[in-house]
């Protein structure tokens, strides 16, 4: 199947610094990705769709200036948490569809754990 | 109405035995339908995916969907501890190109 990484898998960051994360689709072009977050036992929230060369569109609730999302490429998005918080200590998990798939599924990168102290 | 039910289980099945899981949905213009399993403290992964009325196997996998009754479903066949996980159905409502998720089902299998 089709192969989606994160990186980094884990970070701690101490409260008002800024954190990135990356995600890429490894052997597939996505011109789409999708960023989740996701508390200890609670369903996944999207946060964000990625589309390739333009803004992201951000849900509801969801603070764009504290979520910077870029998708330069078919197959990098990043995600980058500005000013972080404690109550911003979640797993983060990007997803990536298959442009050349007519169902459209959608591939899981491995996730981010964020600590923030 | 939800636009996607899934009994949050637990659903507790003996080793090798069929698990059954379920999922209804509201949007009849939904076309295609996929399978997730995550793990605790792991992100989901693919099962199966689904777009013709019927039934699609895989391994010990098999997904029914019935667009009529607007149901979806994933057996698992001879169930192994290894498959105790949450299962999370999802599908594309309408027009959008974001996956609506259910909250999941949790499936033990037991000794």
């Amino acid at each position: 199947g089709a192969v989606v990484s994160q990186h980094p898998s884990r970070v701690i960051c101490k409260s008002g610094t800024s954190v990135k994360i990356e995600c890429r689709s490894l052997d597939f072009q996505a011109t789409t990705m999708f960023w989740y977050r996701q508390f200890p036992k609670q369903s996944l929230m999207l946060m964000a769709t990625s589309n390739e060369g333009s803004k992201a569109t951000y849900e509801q609730g969801v603070e764009k200036d504290k979520f910077l999302i870029n998708h330069a490429s078919l197959t990098l998005s990043t995600l980058t948490v500005t000013s972080a918080h404690p109550e911003d200590s979640s797993f983060y998990i990007c997803s990536a569809r298959d442009a050349g798939s007519p169902a459209g599924e959608q591939y899981f990168g491995p996730g981010t754990r964020l600590t923030v102290t | 109405q939800k636009e996607v039910e899934q009994n949050s289980g637990p659903l507790s099945v003996p080793e090798g035995a069929i698990a059954s899981l379920n999922c209804t949905y509201s949007d009849r213009g939904s076309q295609s339908f996929f399978w997730y399993r995550q793990y605790s403290g792991k992100s989901p992964e693919l099962i199966m995916f689904i777009y013709s009325n019927g039934d699609k196997e895989d391994g010990r996998f098999t997904a029914q969907l019935n667009k009529a009754s607007q149901y979806v479903s994933l057996l698992i066949r001879d169930s192994q501890p290894s498959d105790s996980a949450t299962y999370l159905c999802a599908f594309y409502t309408g027009t959008a190109s974001k996956l609506t998720f259910g909250t999941g089902t949790r499936l033990q299998v037991t000794l």
